[in-house]
């Protein structure tokens, strides 16, 4: 069975730095990878996801993560974050093929300071 | 397109209850996911329903339950609730099986308190 882990429950890093939220996970098998982003009060969205082709994937509001299959890594990174993206991350995996679940991580906060 | 749609937001439920959640999918989906947000837990996957049958089982007691109907609409139930099962109930739903690499769309979720 596949798992996420997000070593970094909680990440504080001023405006306009840059930031690295990150993501391993474990499967001897291919496998899909998630960022998902969960705002104070609502349902979790979709930030980007790699499936295949090249590692560096990009997703909405400025982010961008690399899958590293020899590392087994999925970090997320934003090269100047805002107040706006003050929120928790949600790193998910899935073996691909067949009805295989999405197992998510425990999530990063990420506070934003001005 | 309207997005997922959950009712109720709030419940407040007593231990031993039994209670009923609803979760109504973007059209043209027909895979719901159900799971479960506790602090410091992250999301536990519940189940999956696609055409109206499970296709995937969390590891969670017999006491929670789910089902799909025609519509793709979905419930879950939780029978003898337990103060343990205070949590945020979140649905998901997608076009096809979510394993196929298919975004989830997630809605804002149920908050279940028990007392």
């Amino acid at each position: 069975a596949q798992s996420v882990t997000q070593l970094d429950s909680q990440v504080p890093v001023f405006e306009e730095a840059p930031v690295e939220l990150r993501c391993n996970y474990s499967s001897s098998v291919s496998v899909y990878l998630f960022w998902y982003v969960q705002y104070p009060n609502q349902g979790l969205q979709l930030l980007l996801k790699y499936l295949s082709g090249s590692t560096l994937v990009k997703g909405i509001n400025g982010f961008e993560a690399e899958f590293n299959k020899s590392q087994t890594s999925f970090h997320l990174r934003k090269p100047s974050v805002h107040i706006s993206d003050t929120a928790e991350y949600f790193c998910a995996v899935t073996l691909s093929g067949g009805y295989q679940k999405v197992t998510f991580g425990t999530g990063t906060k990420l506070q934003v300071i001005p | 397109k309207a997005g997922v749609t959950q009712t109720p937001r709030y419940l407040i439920k007593t231990r031993g209850q039994q209670v009923t959640l609803s979760c109504s999918p973007i059209s043209g989906h027909r895979s719901v996911s159900w799971y479960q947000q506790t602090p410091g837990q992250g999301l536990q996957f519940l189940f999956e329903y696609f055409s109206e049958t499970q296709r995937n089982k969390g590891n969670f007691p017999g006491r929670f339950s789910g089902r799909q109907f025609s519509n793709s609409r979905s419930e879950m139930n939780v029978s003898t609730l337990e103060l343990g099962d205070s949590a945020l109930y979140l649905c998901a739903s997608s076009p096809t099986v979510s394993a196929q690499g298919e975004t989830q769309y997630f809605g804002p979720g149920t908050r279940l308190l028990v007392l």
